[in-house]
């Protein structure tokens, strides 16, 4: 089945710098990434998501770039702001409910 | 804003009782799952539900869980006879149709703790 690794596990950044989140896949038949968003008290919550015909898709201060050849699929997010503190997962499979989650990132934005 | 709610927050229990989790998917939701986190570990794969019966289970959902969907917004886990290694958070999620794949709307979890 997928493996998903997903680094690094804890990410402390100052406010307004940018947090990389990295995830590499096992899976070449793998086609859909989407990244999920975690607040305390709150189920993951979709943030953005990119297929395997696309490099790269961005949405305001996020976008998620994908390397295909190398298997691993990354997001940034840009003038970070302290509510962007949160758990952020990857996920990696088909287009269906049964994609890999990555074990999480605790992502800390100091004021 | 809709989304998807689960009960209890936190559960204790002691090995070998029955424990019922339970979950309120979005109204117009028609595909339900279970996911369940071990501390420190990823989220994985449990079961998923559709038109009142399982659609697919992962090899962890063995005979000591079930499903059901008892009335028309309820969707709960049922683990019969719980084990140490039931620790974990669990979380719902719900579907609608649309999208390839539908966008999956997660609850915020029950805390399991077996004693």
């Amino acid at each position: 089945g997928e493996n998903v690794e997903q680094h690094p596990s804890t990410l402390s950044v100052q406010e307004g710098d940018s947090a990389v989140i990295k995830c590499t896949y096992s899976d070449s038949a793998s086609n859909y990434f989407p990244w999920y968003k975690q607040e305390l008290g709150k189920g993951p919550q979709l943030i953005i998501d990119i297929r395997s015909n696309v490099g790269e898709k961005k949405d305001q201060r996020i976008a998620v770039t994908l390397n295909k050849t190398a298997k691993h699929f990354s997001l940034h997010i840009t003038e970070t702001q302290p509510e962007d503190s949160a758990v952020y997962f990857c996920r990696s499979g088909g287009s269906n409910y049964k994609l890999t989650f990555g074990k999480g990132t605790l992502l800390t934005v100091n004021p | 804003e809709p989304e998807v709610t689960q009960t209890p927050s936190h559960q204790v229990t002691q090995m070998g009782q029955e424990v019922i989790l339970r979950c309120v998917p979005i109204s117009n939701h028609l595909y339900f799952y279970w996911y369940r986190q071990i501390l420190g570990q990823k989220v994985e794969f449990l079961v998923s539900f559709y038109n009142n019966e399982i659609s697919e289970k992962s090899e962890i959902f063995d005979d000591q869980f079930s499903v059901e969907r008892p009335d028309g917004s309820n969707f709960t886990l049922k683990i019969r006879s719980t084990k140490l290694e039931d620790s974990a958070m669990y979380f719902c999620a719900s579907s609608g149709t649309s999208g390839s794949p539908p966008e999956q709307f997660f609850g915020p979890g029950t805390r399991l703790t077996v004693l």
